[in-house]
């Protein structure tokens, strides 16, 4: 099974902030990696998908790199509608999620 | 416009089981693998079950093989998840999820909102 590592696990930034979540898999995942918001609540919802495709309506400000092992989230100027938990996943073989990191503003 | 309703949850004992349905619409549900994704309370995210669009192909975690059955009707647009057997740490969010491709590796394009499983005596 494939092993998803989040860091941080949480993290508090201020408004306009530039702000990394990282997500290293246990073995490659190739592109297959996906990264989703959640906020309270709600169901989660599809930020990118293959690792740094920006999903259709979510903002600019959102970016995602990588590739094998290693895939970083990137907001460029954090929003404070940005407040949430946010969660990759690879599809690589089977599914899974990472642990989710929760981000709150200062 | 994409919809998808769960329905089903509830309070169940230990050992007892449960049928959870997904109602979808707006989009070809036969063109489109499906997931089952649960979230405890107060926790991340846990796929556990999928299908592909015609129904072939199904893949289960670990932790409900042989205990959950996931099935589609695709004339009636509706997706099942069957889970007998339920444990107390099963209790959780349980959310249905479109994929974006038929089969293979993919993503889960839109979501539900979820039926609660209580497990609970």
């Amino acid at each position: 099974d494939i092993q998803l590592t989040q860091s941080p696990s949480s993290l508090s930034a201020s408004v306009g902030d530039r702000v990394a979540i990282t997500c290293r898999a246990s073995q490659s995942v190739g592109s297959h990696l996906n990264w989703y918001q959640q906020k309270p609540g709600k169901p989660p919802n599809l930020l990118i998908y293959s690792a740094s495709n920006l999903q259709s309506g979510v903002p600019s400000r959102f970016s995602g790199s990588g590739s094998g092992t290693d895939f970083t989230l990137t907001i460029s100027s954090l929003q404070p509608e940005d407040c949430a938990t946010y969660f990759c996943q690879q599809s690589s073989s089977s599914n899974s999620f990472g642990q989710g990191t929760k981000l709150e503003i200062k | 416009e994409v919809q998808l309703v769960e329905s089903g949850g509830g309070l169940v004992q230990p050992g007892g089981s449960l049928r959870l349905s997904c109602a979808a619409s707006g989009f070809t549900f036969s063109s489109y693998a499906m997931s089952w994704v649960r979230q405890a309370p107060g926790k991340g995210l846990e796929w556990i079950s999928a299908i592909s669009g015609g129904g072939v192909h199904t893949f289960y975690v670990d932790s409900v093989k042989g205990r959950f059955t996931v099935s589609r009707d695709n004339s009636k647009d509706t997706l099942y998840l069957q889970m007998y057997n339920l444990r107390t740490e099963d209790t959780a969010l349980y959310y249905c999820a479109k994929e974006g491709q038929e089969v293979g590796p993919s993503y889960f394009h839109y979501w539900g909102r979820g039926t609660l499983v209580t497990v609970s005596s």
